[in-house]
């Protein structure tokens, strides 16, 4: 079985801070896709960035990078800058070839 | 216009009350899926359909019952519920299925309360 685990229920950070959020997974894949999703108050599920296992390089986008450990099965989530829009449940996603398997969730709260 | 949209946004429904949540992609996506969403748990995997076919049910009680009339609407009936069938019910789709660099694209999601 495929198994995320998101160890940090709950988060705060500080307007402008940096946050690192958790991640690990079990498989015995070798190919294999790596996500943050974001769901903010209004629910929808926003994709953030993702990461393919095969890439050594850490995905980036804008403020949001990762630090993927593959021999660790490790796939952190870094929010630099945070705003107060940051704020929502952020969650770890796993896909090598089916559905999406999901971690239970970060719920991450910015402070001014 | 968001991607994905989901009616009803919230629902109320007693146990003996016959409801449907309806789901409409507008991304000209093949892969549709229903998402349970529970408080402090995973994301459960429900349905899937690829192509208006179905290709997963994941051990779903018989009570949740899929339509896929195309690959842009998905519906999920509801019959006979149970209070512990409250949740949030999340629709999404993707370009293709069981292509792991396919990302989902979610909707605002149902808001079911059983009572």
């Amino acid at each position: 079985a495929q198994t995320v685990t998101q160890s940090q229920p709950e988060m705060s950070v500080q307007e402008a801070e940096t946050v690192t959020l958790s991640c690990t997974y079990d498989t015995s894949e070798n190919n294999y896709y790596l996500f943050w999703y974001k769901q903010p108050p209004s629910r929808q599920m926003i994709l953030v960035i993702r990461q393919e296992a095969y890439k050594q390089q850490n995905a980036t986008e804008n403020r949001f990078s990762v630090n993927f450990q593959k021999a660790a099965k490790s796939f952190s989530l870094k929010i630099s800058d945070s705003q107060l829009g940051d704020t929502a449940m952020y969650f770890c996603a796993f896909n090598s070839g089916y559905a999406l398997n999901f971690g239970k969730g970060t719920s991450l709260l910015v402070t001014p | 216009e968001t991607g994905v949209t989901q009616t009803p946004r919230h629902l109320v429904m007693g146990m003996t009350n016959k409801k449907s949540l309806k789901c409409e992609q507008h991304l000209g996506h093949n892969a549709m899926y229903w998402y349970k969403q529970s408080a402090k748990k995973p994301l459960e995997l429900m349905f899937v359909y690829n192509f208006k076919e179905q290709t997963e049910n994941n051990s779903v009680p018989s009570r949740f019952s899929p339509e896929c009339p195309n690959s842009s609407h998905l519906f999920l009936h509801l019959h006979t519920l149970q209070p512990e069938d409250s949740a949030l019910y999340l629709c999404a789709s993707s370009q293709g299925f069981g292509q792991g660099d396919s990302p989902l694209h979610f909707g605002n999601g149902t808001r079911l309360t059983v009572t």
